[in-house]
C-alpha cells in the first residue's frame, strides 16, 4: 500500500515554463487536496476535489489548474511559471468522513528561476 | 486576525522535558482539531485528532481542546530527540468539504 505518491520530488523551472505535478493515491479516497508550503507560512490550500470530475478552488488558486478524471489521480498544472511559485507542494487525500484526517504525499520541491 | 495562530518558535528543550505547543483560533465553525508532525523534507503525518473540548491521550502525547477559549494544546511528555520536528495544528469546520486550515507550525528540537 503506497498511500499518496507525488512525482517529481524536485524540479527547477525557468520563468514562463509549464509543468504538471503528479499525485496518485491507492487508498480509494474520495477527497484530494493540493497545498503549498512556504517557509514560515504554513500550508495554503490551492485546489481540492471531492470526487472524480469535481474540483474547486482553495485559498491560493491563481496560476494553477487541476483535473480529476479518476479517483486515483489529481495532477496540478502550473502554467507560465513565476518565481512566486517557488515552494514545496503537497498532495493529500482523505476518505469520506470527518474522523480520519489527511494522508500526505512526500512533496515536490519546485524552484522557479 | 488570522483564523489560526501558532507560535513558530523555534523551541529547544532538553531530552526528557515536557513540551507544550499551542494554537489559538478565531473561527467558531471549527469543530475538529488535529496535530500533524512534519519531519524535515517530509510530508506532514497525523499525530492526534480531537473533536470535543477536553483531553485526549495517546502514549506520551496529550491533545487538549478548550472551545470556549478557542485554544488548543499538544503536550509531549518525556520528550525524545526523535520528537524533533515541526508540529502543525490544523482545524476543520463541519460541512467544509473536509478542508483543513493549518497553523504556521512550531519547530521543536529536543537535545540529547
Amino acid at each position: 500500500n503506497a498511500g499518496v505518491t507525488q512525482t517529481p520530488k524536485f524540479r527547477i523551472l525557468k520563468i514562463g515554463q509549464s509543468m504538471t505535478l503528479q499525485c496518485t493515491q491507492d487508498m480509494n479516497h474520495n477527497y484530494m487536496y493540493w497545498y503549498r508550503q512556504d517557509p514560515g507560512m504554513g500550508l495554503k490550500l490551492i485546489y481540492y476535489s471531492v470526487g472524480a470530475g469535481i474540483t474547486d478552488k482553495g485559498e491560493v488558486p491563481n496560476g494553477y489548474n487541476v483535473s480529476r478524471s479518476t479517483t486515483e489521480d489529481f495532477p496540478l498544472r502550473l502554467e507560465l511559471a513565476a518565481p512566486s511559485q517557488t515552494s514545496v507542494y503537497f498532495c493529500a487525500s482523505s476518505i469520506l468522513g470527518e474522523n480520519y484526517g489527511y494522508t500526505f504525499g512526500s512533496g515536490t520541491r519546485l524552484t522557479v528561476v | 486576525q488570522k483564523e489560526v495562530e501558532q507560535d513558530p518558535g523555534p523551541l529547544s528543550v532538553p531530552e526528557g522535558a515536557i513540551v507544550s505547543l499551542n494554537c489559538t483560533y478565531s473561527n467558531s465553525a471549527f469543530q475538529y482539531f488535529m496535530w500533524y508532525r512534519q519531519y524535515s523534507r517530509k510530508g506532514p503525518e497525523l499525530l492526534m485528532y480531537t473533536y470535543s473540548s477536553g483531553n485526549k491521550e495517546d502514549g506520551r502525547f496529550t491533545a487538549q481542546v478548550d472551545k470556549s477559549s478557542k485554544y488548543i494544546s499538544l503536550f509531549i511528555r518525556d520528550s525524545q530527540p526523535s520528537d524533533s520536528a515541526t508540529y502543525l495544528c490544523a482545524m476543520q469546520g463541519r460541512g467544509s468539504n473536509y478542508k483543513l486550515t493549518f497553523g504556521k507550525g512550531t519547530l521543536l528540537t529536543v537535545n540529547p
